[in-house]
């Protein structure tokens, strides 16, 4: 049962548009959320988190929003550029000692 | 800083085989992790350590095992390879287990257990 799901395995946006990255989780303990981006031959690296006490973080052309009562998140990268092509891992945990849960990925090709 | 570093990158082996994924980090991190990435899957915990000698079960853990004899290195040994255990591994570290902290990976170990 996947506790965080990313329902677009793809998405494709023209260069300097808005790119838009989905996440819904199911498990109401978890409290903090992450945003890690992966390219092809590199491990995940951090982007940007929030906790559940914000319903949104920035952090230049990337901003978290978080809806609590959705259970949802999403990952907005404004303006896109080419090199924002990637795949975009969420995941999210709670506040106790457990492990990181990974959504499986969305991969964005941003087009110039 | 290297980070954390893994070898070999790549590594084709034989069903029942045995062998050790290497990770080792250079940032003086308490917390170390395995992960495991099947294609089109996210990344599922195999096993992971708080500590020089403590290691814990993560999410996926048979087939494996795991020890920690310095902060630096923690390898990944697979006994017997199946072919369901093909897949890429990826090791990361954190400083501590403060659930916002981040964790930082190194760039991943592909196997193909044929």
């Amino acid at each position: 049962d996947q506790q965080v799901k990313q329902n677009s395995p793809s998405l494709s946006v023209q260069e300097g548009r808005i790119s838009i990255l989905n996440c819904d989780y199911t498990n109401s303990m978890f409290d903090y959320f992450l945003w890690y981006k992966k390219y092809p031959a590199e491990g995940p690296t951090f982007l940007i988190s929030i906790s559940s006490i914000k319903d949104k973080n920035e952090d230049g052309r990337f901003t978290v929003f978080l809806n609590k009562s959705a259970k949802h998140l999403s990952l907005h990268i404004v303006p896109s550029q080419p090199g924002d092509s990637a795949v975009y891992f969420c995941a999210a945990r709670d506040s106790g000692n457990t492990p990181l849960v990974f959504g499986k990925g969305t991969r964005l090709s941003v087009i110039a | 800083n290297a980070g954390v570093t893994q070898t070999p990158k790549f590594r084709i082996l034989k069903i029942g085989q045995s062998m050790t994924l290497q990770c080792a980090q250079d940032m003086n991190h308490n917390y170390m992790y395995w992960y495991r990435q099947d294609p089109g899957m996210g990344l599922k915990l195999i096993y992971y350590s708080v500590g020089a000698g403590i290691t814990d079960k993560g999410e996926v853990p048979n087939g494996y095992n795991v020890s920690r004899s310095t902060t630096e290195d923690f390898p990944l040994r697979l006994e017997l390879a199946a072919p369901s255990q093909t897949s890429v591994y990826f090791c990361a570290s954190s400083y501590g287990g403060d659930y916002q902290e981040t964790q930082y990976f190194g760039p991943g170990t592909r196997l193909l257990v044929l």
